[in-house]
């Protein structure tokens, strides 16, 4: 089984600051790992994903995350946030490649990103 | 082109009510899953199908009941509502197979947001 803890669950930042969003896993398999966006009363958006290959991962709208096998961790960055950007945001983990548990994902708790002018 | 289709989009119950939520995808996947979605908890597993006539147990499946007769829908049953079932509900569906497939991605129906009062 896996688990997914999320650092923090509010982040304020001003506009055009950098920010991170911080996402711990936990799992005795390998996985797949994935970061989503909701927007005040919608559905979940797909922001990027990590399946294999190169560790940093780049997705929509200027975010990356890294994947950090030794530390656990995916942490979410963006060089430069706009008003737009608030959102709340979901690290999700799924078994990796050879698993049997049929694309379940785990989600964390979620983090609450708000920007200010 | 519509994906995953939740009904209905909002609902509000009297406590030991009955209800079902839909869930159709029509691009002929195989998993399909129904998550609740709370404040400051993500979304939780509540079952899943593996194909047409199965189904199995999440993380919360206490007070609901699940059918998959037809591939392409997935009904969630409350039988006897509760005020703990207060939530936003998301369905998902994917393909079988690896998530390294291109196109092999977890797609989320737009949510239901239930009350019961």
């Amino acid at each position: 089984a896996q688990s997914v803890t999320q650092l923090d669950s509010q982040v304020p930042v001003f506009e055009e600051a950098p920010v991170e969003l911080r996402c711990n896993y936990s799992s005795s398999v390998s996985v797949y790992l994935f970061w989503y966006v909701q927007y005040p009363n919608q559905g979940l958006q797909l922001l990027l994903k990590y399946l294999s290959g190169s560790t940093l991962v780049k997705g929509i709208n200027g975010f990356e995350a890294e994947f950090n096998k030794s530390q656990t961790s995916f942490h979410l960055r963006k060089p430069s946030v706009h008003i737009s950007d608030t959102a709340e945001y979901f690290c999700a983990v799924s078994e990796g490649a050879g698993g049997t548990s049929y694309g379940k994902l785990t989600f964390g708790q979620g983090t609450i990103l708000t920007v200010h002018p | 082109n519509a994906g995953v289709t939740q009904t209905p989009k909002f609902r509000v119950l009297k406590t030991g009510q009955s209800m079902t939520l839909l869930c159709a995808q029509d691009m002929n996947h195989e998993y399909m899953y129904w998550y609740r979605q709370d404040p400051g908890m993500g979304l939780r597993l509540i079952h899943y199908s593996v194909g047409e006539g199965t189904t199995a147990k999440g993380e919360v499946p206490d007070g609901y009941n699940v059918s998959r007769l037809k591939k392409q829908n997935f009904l969630l049953g409350l039988e006897s509502a509760a005020p703990s079932q207060t939530s936003v509900y998301f369905c998902a569906s994917r393909r079988t197979g690896s998530p390294e497939r291109i196109g092999n991605t977890i797609y989320f129906g737009e949510g239901s947001w239930l009350t019961v009062v």
